[in-house]
């Protein structure tokens, strides 16, 4: 069956510019996460949603950033005035349910580089 | 700081030598413990985990693991490794705090020469 998918694959953006990264999880997917991840370094948690409620964006490293998954299904994160330290690949995954136990499944990722 | 170790960046191995990469969490309390495995150009995978109970577990493609909670340990093991093998394998954690996020290490580099 489909997995996570993530669009666009590659990103290029000048400094300031407004970018936005979607995330389409696996249908039926009631969690949904955003990672950063930075070049040689593992993801780091951003954000989660349980349907279209955001009920954790302490990961969000500044106010630029911002995510949202009105409908309960695909995600946007969005990123305002781009700085060259937004520059990594971000993650999206989704699970099944809500409970530690389900796994977590994880789309190919977006490369954004800021130039 | 509440954070996830792993001590090994980059692993270099023949075919068939045996495989551990250690990893070490610094929270208290109940935790869930995972490794996830990275081939070149794919995606993020679950290799195993560890929820409660019998602390060494099995995973997929003969990777095993197993839970040290004295030591804060979840070392992944392997007794013969393949060139398949070869990928970017992380530690992560979740710190049972209610949500699911994942806290993961930085990685380790495995390469299997033939």
């Amino acid at each position: 069956g489909a997995g996570v998918s993530q669009s666009p694959r590659y990103k290029v953006a000048k400094r300031g510019q407004d970018v936005a990264l979607r995330c389409d999880p696996i249908s039926g997917h009631v969690s949904l996460f955003w990672y950063q991840q930075a070049l040689g370094q593992g993801p780091e948690f951003l954000t989660y949603f349980q349907n279209e409620a955001q009920l954790d964006k302490s990961g969000l490293p500044s106010d630029r950033f911002f995510a949202e998954r009105p409908e309960g299904s695909v995600s946007t994160l969005k990123i305002q005035r781009t700085q060259q330290e937004d520059s990594a690949v971000y993650l999206c995954a989704s699970s099944l349910g809500t409970g530690n136990f389900h796994e977590q499944y994880f789309g190919p990722g977006t490369r954004l580089t800021v130039t | 700081a509440q954070s996830v170790s792993q001590h090994n960046h980059h692993v270099i191995l023949s075919e068939a030598a045996s495989l551990e990469l250690g990893c070490n969490y610094s929270y208290g309390g109940t935790v869930n413990l995972f490794w996830y495995v990275q081939y070149p150009g794919q995606h993020l995978q679950l290799l195993l985990k560890y929820f409660s109970g019998d602390p060494l577990v099995k995973g997929i493609k003969g990777f095993e693991a197993e839970f040290i909670k004295s030591k804060f340990s979840f070392n992944l093991r392997k007794p013969s490794v393949q060139w398949s093998d070869t990928a970017e394998y992380f530690c992560a954690v979740n710190p049972n705090t209610g949500f699911q996020k994942l806290v993961f290490g930085t990685g380790t580099r495995l390469l299997v020469s033939p």
